[in-house]
């Protein structure tokens, strides 16, 4: 069945870029998006590229999509420690009406 | 301002009752998620709906049962709680069609305790 697989921990120091992975394994999927949890808080959509891109950029975040390998990634620059958060890759697939498949979260520790 | 309400923030309960949790959102969305997020394993589909009193079953629904009476409310019910379904219950909410990506409102969670 689908899986959405990323590592469960990443700690940086203050000012650091943080690179987030994730591997999926659905090629019929439509769009990747990433969500970010803050403590306490339910999860907030922070971006999403469409499969037939590459690379999305916006401000401080990166997204880099390789459908070949079926890996996704996160890049956040001058990471501070507001960015301490959970963060989520999720698929969807088509004709799926709304239902993504998450991955576990990688918990960012941004240290100072 | 977008949002998805759970009635509780911290829910504790005994082994055997029956509990209900409740959602409402003020967006007028057609679907409704219900996710159950538990350390080391992320978020796992419990129920949704795509209208009212519709539902389809996620990946774990045993245990588990919902309603959706208005379009604005989606409640997950525990008909007899165990230990085992301690956890942070997450709802969300989103309206298909609207854009080509899915984009989901989720609510602050509801973590339960059952003893």
């Amino acid at each position: 069945g689908e899986d959405v697989e990323q590592s469960l921990f990443l700690s940086v120091r203050e000012g650091d870029s943080s690179v987030i992975n994730c591997t999926y394994t659905d090629s019929s999927s439509t769009y990747l998006y990433w969500y970010k949890q803050e403590p306490g808080a339910g999860l907030q959509l922070l971006t999403y590229i469409f499969s037939n891109m590459d690379m999305k950029q916006d401000q401080r975040l990166t997204v880099l999509l390789n459908k070949k390998d079926k890996h996704l990634s996160l890049r956040i620059a001058d990471t501070q420690t507001g960015d301490s958060a959970i963060y989520f890759c999720a698929e969807s697939m088509r004709g799926s009406q709304g239902n993504l498949i998450f991955g576990k979260g990688t918990k960012l520790s941004v240290k100072p | 301002d977008v949002k998805v309400t759970q009635s509780s923030r911290y829910l504790v309960k005994r082994t055997g009752e029956k509990v209900f949790l409740e959602c409402v959102q003020d967006m007028d969305h057609e679907n409704m998620f219900w996710y159950r997020q538990d350390p080391g394993l992320g978020l796992r589909l419990i129920y949704f709906s795509y209208d009212v009193k519709m539902k389809e079953k996620g990946d774990i629904p045993e245990g588990y049962s919902v309603s959706r009476e208005k379009k604005e409310r989606f409640s997950l019910i525990l008909e007899s709680a165990s230990t085992n379904q301690t956890s942070m219950y997450l709802c969300a909410s989103s309206r298909p069609g609207t854009q080509p990506y899915e984009k989901l409102f989720f609510g602050s969670g509801t973590q339960l305790s059952v003893l």
